[in-house]
């Protein structure tokens, strides 16, 4: 069974601090998708990543997938306030047959 | 429509009653997810359709769950005699083929059930 583990489960920052949020996984992912989930919303995909090793910036957000495609990370720069929510990875398994979803970061950032 | 839409948005219902929730996909998107959030935590996978064939059911709770799709379209997910723990958030996503890892989500359905 694949599973996607995130870490951390919550994070409560101060405006302008910087984070990174983690999504590890002992199986390999042909890509791995970040969304990010705001109260009374469904998710709203951020990135993929395909490539081992690529790096993907939005602007202040900076995401990473490992070289052996079974990690990745998200790393938010000088957050702010519209950054809470909750975020979540996904990958693609490598039959391309179904997603699995992590359980979640909470975000929240404190003006 | 230009995203996923699902209806109703919020649904109450008594304990025992059947409900049936309904995801109108992104036009064009083959591939459709039907998932469920319960308060404050993340996705459970329910059902995947491929068209109108359902590959993997294996996150169907119990077999008071079911889910159709209709022309490749459409799609209704039905629970007989709800309980208590059904409420939750029931999700609904579409995706292309060739990109099954992006999916487009819609509101969501918050079911309770009293």
């Amino acid at each position: 069974t694949q599973l996607l583990e995130q870490s951390p489960q919550f994070l409560s920052i101060q405006e302008g601090e910087n984070l990174t949020v983690y999504c590890n996984s002992s199986s390999v992912f042909s890509s791995l998708q970040w969304y990010r989930q705001e109260p009374g919303e469904g998710p709203v995909l951020l990135v993929t990543v395909v490539t081992g090793g690529e790096v993907k910036k939005l602007k202040r957000l900076t995401f990473q997938f490992g070289d052996a495609r079974k990690d990745s990370s998200l790393h938010i720069t000088a957050a702010q306030p519209g950054d809470t929510g909750l975020y979540l990875c996904a990958g693609e398994n490598t039959g391309g047959f179904k997603t699995i979803f992590g359980a979640g970061t909470r975000l929240f950032v404190k003006a | 429509g230009a995203g996923v839409s699902q209806s109703p948005s919020n649904k109450v219902t008594e304990k025992g009653k059947d409900v049936e929730l309904r995801c109108d996909p992104i036009s064009g998107h083959t591939a459709l997810y039907w998932y469920r959030q319960s308060l404050g935590q993340g996705l459970e996978f329910l059902i995947y359709f491929q068209g109108n064939s359902a590959p993997d059911k294996s996150g169907l709770p119990s077999d008071r769950f079911s889910a159709e799709r209709t022309g490749g379209s459409v799609s209704t997910l039905t629970i007989q005699r709800t309980q208590q723990e059904d409420s939750a958030v029931y999700l609904c996503a579409s995706s292309r083929r060739e990109r099954l890892g992006e999916q487009y989500f819609g509101p969501g359905t918050r079911l309770t059930v009293t």
